[in-house]
């Protein structure tokens, strides 16, 4: 069974830095890409960034080009989301999720729970 | 940048009921979008991709039909635990999703 759990999330002050994880099992995570997107409070899903699945490839949303790193540790099935120099619009649930390949296009069939980020003086 | 845009943005419906929902691209995306379910406090659940093929485990009451900049989600039979907010995705150069349809009940 495909698992996928967060961590990391908590308050943190404007200009902060927080660092998210995300421990999967049930799958060989070394040969999938991996995501992450949040959704703020009351508010639609938005994509964040992904890595390949040997992590030599990431990509991120324009909101945190500069800002945030996506990483992996492959021989600990972990995925890391770390987030610097944070903004009150950063305020958000964070999901991990698997990404699934079809015709070369991404979706995301394995979620985790989510872990929230509020950034707040 | 391709938008998709979902309409309506709240379905009130009673069980038993059909459903449909739209996802609309501002520019053709193919057939490359997916459908999700979010019920509250809850994940997104990948339920249809590729605009028509459903994903392991969904049931036969979901569809997915369309292609080019128009697309439908159906759920041929309105269950309880099928109201939820439905989000469509697409892929280009990065992931994008639709704004959301809230479907509520009657």
């Amino acid at each position: 069974e495909v698992q996928l759990l967060e961590s990391g999330g908590g308050l943190v002050q404007p200009g902060g830095s927080l660092r998210l994880s995300c421990a999967a099992s049930g799958f060989t995570f070394s040969s999938y890409a991996m995501t992450w997107v949040r959704q703020a409070p009351g508010k639609g899903l938005e994509w964040v960034s992904g890595i390949s699945g040997g992590g030599s490839s990431t990509y991120y949303a324009d909101s945190v080009k500069g800002r945030f790193t996506i990483s992996r540790d492959n021989s600990k099935n972990t995925l890391y989301l770390q987030m610097d120099s944070l903004r009150a619009d950063d305020t958000a649930v964070y999901y991990c999720a698997k990404v699934f390949h079809y015709y070369d296009k991404e979706y995301f069939d394995y979620w985790g729970q989510g872990t929230l980020v509020t950034v707040s003086s | 940048e391709i938008v998709l845009t979902q309409s309506p943005a709240t379905l009130s419906l009673s069980p038993g009921e059909r459903a449909t929902l739209s996802c609309r691209a501002s520019q053709s995306v193919s057939s490359y979008l997916a459908w999700y379910q979010q019920k509250p406090g809850q994940a997104p659940r990948l339920l249809i991709y590729h605009s028509s093929n459903r994903a392991t485990g969904i049931p036969a009451r979901f569809s997915g039909s369309g292609s080019g900049t128009d697309f439908t989600l159906t759920i041929s039979s309105l269950e309880p635990e099928d109201f939820a907010v439905y989000y469509c995705q697409h892929h280009s150069n990065w992931p994008s999703f639709g704004q959301g349809t809230k479907l509520e009940i009657k």
